[in-house]
């Protein structure tokens, strides 16, 4: 079925070095991917999206790179802070229903001091 | 953050209990949507409500029954449930139910079923 994989599940970075996740989609008609951060305890919130018109999203530190071709997306901060520890969800939508995001499995995200 | 919120924030049932949560959103949305989050696992989508009327229901079992009375309230009762539906479950709102609109989530509620 449509589904989207996340890599990898763990990741732990020093402060100030850059991190990366990237996530495979398989459904081609996918058009819009945002990502979620979700710190501990707390609720996931959006923090970038990109739409399939698009290859590259910045903001500040946050980046995001699409690749319809290969379809993966990848999301990229640079300069990480010990505040950037979370756990990151991408999602895609799914050509079956408009209304519908599929996530992935979440990145546990480390920003060692 | 009190645009979402949700009651309670943690929920202890037995299998034969019946229990509700509550989501009420603050942000003039008319779209909400109930998740489930288990460990180690994607973010589940259960059910989209827009304007009231239920959209999307994800082959979710006959236990789980969502109720949105108007557009700022949303409830999920909860009936016979198993150990394996123990979860955080998270309410969204959006502005519409397009899925690129913003979704914006409540802190959810920690159910456990003993």
């Amino acid at each position: 079925g449509e589904n989207v994989e996340q890599h990898p599940s763990t990741l732990s970075v020093q402060e100030g070095d850059s991190a990366v996740i990237k996530c495979t989609y398989s459904d081609s008609a996918s058009n819009y991917f945002p990502w979620y951060k979700q710190e501990l305890g707390k609720r996931p919130q959006l923090i970038i999206d990109i739409r399939s018109n698009v290859g590259e999203k910045k903001d500040q530190r946050i980046a995001v790179t699409l690749n319809k071709t290969a379809k993966h997306f990848s999301l990229h901060i640079t300069e990480t802070q010990p505040e950037d520890s979370a756990v990151y969800f991408c999602a895609a939508t799914l050509s079956g229903s408009a209304r519908q995001l599929t996530f992935g499995s979440g990145t546990q995200l480390t920003v060692l001091p | 953050e009190t645009g979402v919120t949700q009651t309670p924030r943690h929920l202890v049932m037995g299998m034969t209990n019946k229990k509700s949560l509550k989501c009420e959103q603050h942000l003039g949305h008319n779209a909400m949507y109930w998740y489930k989050q288990s460990a180690k696992k994607p973010l589940e989508l259960m059910f989209v409500y827009s304007l009231e009327e239920r959209v999307e229901n994800n082959s979710v079992p006959s236990r789980f029954s969502p109720e949105c009375p108007n557009s700022s309230h949303l409830f999920l009762h909860l009936h016979t449930l198993q150990p394996e539906d123990s979860a955080l479950y998270l309410c969204a709102s959006s502005q519409g139910a397009a899925v690129q609109e913003t979704q914006y989530f409540g802190p959810g509620t920690r159910l456990l079923v003993l």
